[in-house]
């Protein structure tokens, strides 16, 4: 079974430029999770999907994140402008639906360093 | 609030010499109780969960963890550690209902692993 998609891997930019990645989960997972971990700090959930709707938000900095599902089954996540703070890895999850029962499968993250 | 704590930021442990990483939670429900393991440059992956039942829950690798109510705690332990071990150890909590789906992550615990 493949596992977690996520690209790039890694990603370098000047602070106020743009920048999207990208996710696939985990075949058949209606749930998507978009989290962000800064060095040193535990996982921060920034938005949850259930299929193509949004389940949570709350902590997704609306002004410069922004993030979607169209389809209900890979997801972008896009920040704009950058600021130096959003230095950090973002990880995507998937899990078969909502609920704590259902594991989370998380990809490998995609490292960004804004500069 | 809800809160996870992990108060050991690093540890260093001999190879073959056992280990517990403690986790104490403030949660107003039922908690879920997660620990997960953090390879360098790779994804997060679940070690054991806690829902109900026996307290003391078996996970992979040859890790276990202990449930304890009265101690509001959730401590990780293995009895001979490997060197193959050396990674970031997250533990969370969650529920399974409304709002409480959101899982709360500690800061992690790093675990360096001596020959």
């Amino acid at each position: 079974e493949a596992g977690v998609a996520q690209s790039p891997r890694y990603k370098i930019i000047e602070k106020r430029q743009s920048v999207a990645f990208w996710c696939n989960p985990i075949s058949g997972h209606a749930t998507l999770y978009w989290y962000q971990q800064i060095l040193g700090q535990g996982p921060k959930l920034l938005i949850q999907f259930q299929n193509n709707g949004v389940v949570d938000d709350s902590q997704l900095p609306k002004d410069r994140f922004s993030a979607e599902r169209l389809k209900g089954v890979d997801s972008t996540l896009k920040i704009q402008p950058a600021k130096l703070e959003d230095s950090a890895v973002y990880l995507c999850a998937s899990s078969l639906d909502l609920g704590q029962n259902n594991e989370q499968f998380f990809g490998p993250g995609t490292r960004l360093t804004v500069l | 609030a809800q809160s996870v704590t992990q108060p050991d930021i690093h540890i260093t442990v001999s190879e073959g010499a056992s280990l517990e990483l403690r986790c104490n939670y403030s949660y107003g429900a039922t908690p879920y109780l997660f620990w997960y393991v953090q390879s360098p440059g790779q994804g997060l992956q679940l070690l054991l969960k806690y829902f109900s039942g026996d307290t003391l829950v078996q996970g992979i690798k040859g890790f276990e963890a202990e449930f304890k109510r009265s101690q509001s705690s959730f401590n990780l332990r293995k009895p001979s550690v490997h060197w193959s071990d050396a990674a970031e150890y997250f533990c969370a909590v969650g529920g399974n209902a409304g709002n409480n789906r959101k899982l709360i992550w500690g800061l992690g615990t790093s675990l360096a692993v001596n020959p």
